[in-house]
Protein backbone atom coordinates (compact mmCIF):
# COMPACT_ATOMS: atom_id res chain seq x y z
CA UNK A 1 0.00 0.00 0.00
CA UNK A 2 0.81 3.50 -0.79
CA UNK A 3 0.49 6.80 1.38
CA UNK A 4 1.22 9.85 1.03
CA UNK A 5 3.06 12.79 3.50
CA UNK A 6 2.08 16.97 3.15
CA UNK A 7 4.33 18.24 5.87
CA UNK A 8 2.61 21.90 5.87
CA UNK A 9 -0.99 21.81 6.65
CA UNK A 10 -0.69 25.79 5.86
CA UNK A 11 1.88 28.02 4.40
CA UNK A 12 1.73 31.68 4.15
CA UNK A 13 3.99 33.62 1.99
CA UNK A 14 3.79 37.18 0.51
CA UNK A 15 3.05 37.73 -3.17
CA UNK A 16 5.75 36.75 -5.56
CA UNK A 17 8.00 35.03 -3.03
CA UNK A 18 8.88 31.70 -3.75
CA UNK A 19 7.03 29.13 -2.42
CA UNK A 20 7.75 24.79 -2.00
CA UNK A 21 4.98 22.98 -1.41
CA UNK A 22 6.48 19.62 0.53
CA UNK A 23 5.18 15.82 -0.45
CA UNK A 24 6.84 12.75 0.97
CA UNK A 25 5.36 9.13 -0.14
CA UNK A 26 5.71 5.79 1.06
CA UNK A 27 5.61 2.68 -1.25
CA UNK A 28 6.48 -1.15 -1.67
CA UNK A 29 6.72 -0.28 -5.41
CA UNK A 30 6.93 2.04 -7.83
CA UNK A 31 4.52 4.64 -8.11
CA UNK A 32 3.13 7.49 -10.40
CA UNK A 33 3.25 11.26 -8.35
CA UNK A 34 0.71 13.89 -8.87
CA UNK A 35 -0.09 17.44 -7.87
CA UNK A 36 -4.14 18.87 -7.77
CA UNK A 37 -4.77 22.16 -6.46
CA UNK A 38 -8.59 22.95 -5.36
CA UNK A 39 -10.03 26.26 -5.21
CA UNK A 40 -12.59 26.91 -2.38
CA UNK A 41 -16.33 25.36 -3.19
CA UNK A 42 -14.24 23.38 -6.36
CA UNK A 43 -13.15 19.99 -7.44
CA UNK A 44 -9.42 19.21 -8.12
CA UNK A 45 -7.88 20.66 -10.68
CA UNK A 46 -4.64 18.54 -12.13
CA UNK A 47 -1.64 20.65 -11.61
CA UNK A 48 1.33 18.63 -12.79
CA UNK A 49 1.91 14.40 -13.07
CA UNK A 50 5.27 12.45 -13.13
CA UNK A 51 5.19 9.00 -14.66
CA UNK A 52 8.02 8.61 -16.26
CA UNK A 53 11.56 10.71 -17.55
CA UNK A 54 12.90 13.90 -16.17
CA UNK A 55 12.75 13.95 -12.54
CA UNK A 56 11.92 17.39 -12.81
CA UNK A 57 7.75 18.23 -14.39
CA UNK A 58 6.65 21.15 -15.32
CA UNK A 59 3.13 21.96 -15.02
CA UNK A 60 -0.01 24.66 -14.97
CA UNK A 61 0.53 27.92 -13.92
CA UNK A 62 4.43 28.22 -13.56
CA UNK A 63 4.62 25.15 -10.94
CA UNK A 64 7.05 22.51 -10.89
CA UNK A 65 7.72 19.71 -8.88
CA UNK A 66 11.10 17.39 -8.52
CA UNK A 67 10.87 14.03 -8.11
CA UNK A 68 13.28 12.59 -6.07
CA UNK A 69 13.31 8.22 -5.49
CA UNK A 70 16.40 8.57 -2.16
CA UNK A 71 14.21 11.08 -0.54
CA UNK A 72 10.57 9.55 -1.78
CA UNK A 73 9.75 13.40 -1.74
CA UNK A 74 8.01 14.92 -5.24
CA UNK A 75 8.02 18.77 -3.68
CA UNK A 76 6.02 21.31 -5.32
CA UNK A 77 7.56 24.87 -6.40
CA UNK A 78 6.93 27.88 -7.76
CA UNK A 79 9.18 30.94 -8.10
CA UNK A 80 6.91 33.88 -7.92
CA UNK A 81 3.57 33.42 -6.62
CA UNK A 82 0.54 35.46 -7.25
CA UNK A 83 -2.57 36.24 -5.16
CA UNK A 84 -4.73 34.21 -7.42
CA UNK A 85 -2.68 30.77 -6.26
CA UNK A 86 -4.24 31.01 -2.98
CA UNK A 87 -6.02 27.83 -2.72
CA UNK A 88 -5.50 24.36 -1.04
CA UNK A 89 -2.67 21.69 -2.52
CA UNK A 90 -3.05 17.93 -2.45
CA UNK A 91 -0.36 15.53 -3.75
CA UNK A 92 -1.23 12.44 -4.75
CA UNK A 93 0.43 8.51 -5.82
CA UNK A 94 -1.20 6.08 -7.64
CA UNK A 95 0.46 2.30 -8.18
CA UNK A 96 1.17 1.48 -12.14
CA UNK A 97 -2.28 0.12 -12.71
CA UNK A 98 -3.90 3.78 -11.71
CA UNK A 99 -6.89 1.71 -9.59
CA UNK A 100 -6.17 3.56 -6.34
CA UNK A 101 -5.32 6.66 -5.58
CA UNK A 102 -3.83 7.96 -2.33
CA UNK A 103 -3.79 11.84 -1.39
CA UNK A 104 -2.32 13.95 1.12
CA UNK A 105 -4.07 15.72 3.80
CA UNK A 106 -3.54 19.00 1.82
CA UNK A 107 -1.37 22.22 2.23
CA UNK A 108 -3.35 25.34 2.21
CA UNK A 109 -1.35 28.12 0.81
CA UNK A 110 -2.45 31.68 1.43
CA UNK A 111 -0.60 34.59 -0.68
CA UNK A 112 -0.62 37.72 0.86
CA UNK A 113 -0.10 41.26 -0.54
CA UNK B 1 -13.25 15.73 -25.23
CA UNK B 2 -13.65 14.24 -21.86
CA UNK B 3 -15.91 15.55 -19.25
CA UNK B 4 -17.21 14.30 -16.55
CA UNK B 5 -20.59 15.78 -14.48
CA UNK B 6 -21.69 15.44 -11.16
CA UNK B 7 -24.84 17.06 -9.57
CA UNK B 8 -26.62 18.62 -7.86
CA UNK B 9 -24.26 21.10 -6.62
CA UNK B 10 -25.29 21.30 -3.30
CA UNK B 11 -27.79 19.44 -1.31
CA UNK B 12 -29.70 19.67 2.33
CA UNK B 13 -30.78 16.49 3.99
CA UNK B 14 -32.42 15.34 7.10
CA UNK B 15 -31.19 13.06 8.77
CA UNK B 16 -32.53 9.49 7.90
CA UNK B 17 -33.66 10.17 4.40
CA UNK B 18 -31.96 8.67 1.55
CA UNK B 19 -29.25 9.89 -0.78
CA UNK B 20 -28.51 9.43 -4.19
CA UNK B 21 -25.61 11.26 -5.66
CA UNK B 22 -24.81 10.66 -9.78
CA UNK B 23 -22.01 11.24 -12.06
CA UNK B 24 -21.54 10.74 -15.72
CA UNK B 25 -18.12 10.48 -17.61
CA UNK B 26 -18.73 11.74 -21.54
CA UNK B 27 -16.10 11.34 -24.53
CA UNK B 28 -14.62 8.19 -22.86
CA UNK B 29 -15.00 5.03 -22.66
CA UNK B 30 -14.38 2.16 -19.42
CA UNK B 31 -12.66 4.71 -17.77
CA UNK B 32 -12.37 3.86 -13.61
CA UNK B 33 -14.99 5.70 -11.42
CA UNK B 34 -14.30 7.05 -8.32
CA UNK B 35 -16.43 8.13 -5.18
CA UNK B 36 -14.18 10.42 -2.32
CA UNK B 37 -15.68 12.79 0.14
CA UNK B 38 -13.72 15.76 1.89
CA UNK B 39 -14.60 16.66 4.87
CA UNK B 40 -14.42 20.19 6.62
CA UNK B 41 -10.63 20.43 7.22
CA UNK B 42 -9.59 17.10 6.07
CA UNK B 43 -8.34 15.34 3.11
CA UNK B 44 -9.70 13.50 0.37
CA UNK B 45 -11.52 9.90 1.80
CA UNK B 46 -11.29 7.19 -0.73
CA UNK B 47 -15.13 5.86 -0.70
CA UNK B 48 -15.52 3.83 -3.28
CA UNK B 49 -14.08 3.12 -6.56
CA UNK B 50 -15.36 1.13 -9.60
CA UNK B 51 -12.95 -0.48 -13.23
CA UNK B 52 -15.92 -1.69 -14.36
CA UNK B 53 -19.45 -2.29 -14.78
CA UNK B 54 -21.29 -3.72 -11.72
CA UNK B 55 -17.71 -3.92 -9.96
CA UNK B 56 -17.33 -1.97 -6.96
CA UNK B 57 -14.82 -1.89 -4.57
CA UNK B 58 -15.43 -0.52 -1.01
CA UNK B 59 -12.72 1.83 1.05
CA UNK B 60 -14.58 2.14 3.96
CA UNK B 61 -17.12 0.33 5.68
CA UNK B 62 -19.99 3.10 6.30
CA UNK B 63 -23.60 4.16 5.75
CA UNK B 64 -23.07 4.41 1.87
CA UNK B 65 -22.78 2.68 -1.31
CA UNK B 66 -21.98 2.71 -4.60
CA UNK B 67 -23.02 1.59 -8.01
CA UNK B 68 -22.40 1.33 -11.97
CA UNK B 69 -24.86 0.55 -13.73
CA UNK B 70 -23.53 1.84 -16.77
CA UNK B 71 -20.14 2.02 -18.13
CA UNK B 72 -19.98 5.86 -17.79
CA UNK B 73 -22.28 6.21 -15.12
CA UNK B 74 -21.49 6.17 -11.05
CA UNK B 75 -23.82 6.36 -8.74
CA UNK B 76 -23.80 6.67 -4.87
CA UNK B 77 -26.30 6.11 -2.02
CA UNK B 78 -27.15 6.09 1.25
CA UNK B 79 -30.70 4.68 2.40
CA UNK B 80 -30.58 6.32 5.88
CA UNK B 81 -28.31 9.72 5.93
CA UNK B 82 -26.40 9.82 9.18
CA UNK B 83 -24.97 13.58 10.22
CA UNK B 84 -21.58 12.32 9.99
CA UNK B 85 -22.42 12.07 6.32
CA UNK B 86 -21.83 15.66 5.79
CA UNK B 87 -19.17 16.73 3.77
CA UNK B 88 -17.69 17.40 0.17
CA UNK B 89 -18.51 14.75 -2.33
CA UNK B 90 -16.66 14.57 -5.42
CA UNK B 91 -16.35 12.16 -8.30
CA UNK B 92 -13.35 11.15 -10.85
CA UNK B 93 -12.62 9.35 -13.49
CA UNK B 94 -9.04 7.95 -14.75
CA UNK B 95 -6.69 6.47 -16.36
CA UNK B 96 -3.37 8.29 -16.13
CA UNK B 97 -4.64 10.78 -13.33
CA UNK B 98 -7.57 12.03 -11.94
CA UNK B 99 -9.80 14.31 -13.48
CA UNK B 100 -12.56 15.32 -11.23
CA UNK B 101 -16.35 16.57 -11.24
CA UNK B 102 -17.01 19.87 -9.72
CA UNK B 103 -18.34 18.28 -6.40
CA UNK B 104 -21.07 18.23 -4.40
CA UNK B 105 -21.67 20.01 -1.29
CA UNK B 106 -24.12 17.51 1.26
CA UNK B 107 -25.55 19.25 4.85
CA UNK B 108 -27.41 16.43 6.92
CA UNK B 109 -29.38 18.17 9.10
Amino acid sequence: AQSVTQLDSQVPVFEEAPVELRCNYSSSVSVYLFWYVQYPNQGLQLLLKYLSGSTLVKGINGFEAEFNKSQTSFHLRKPSVHISDTAEYFCAVSGYNFNKFYFGSGTKLNVKP
Amino acid sequence: SQTIHQWPATLVQPVGSPLSLECTVEGTSNPNLYWYRQAAGRGLQLLFYSVGIGQISSEVPQNLSASRPQDRQFILSSKKLLLSDSGFYLCAWSPGGHTFGSGTRLTVV
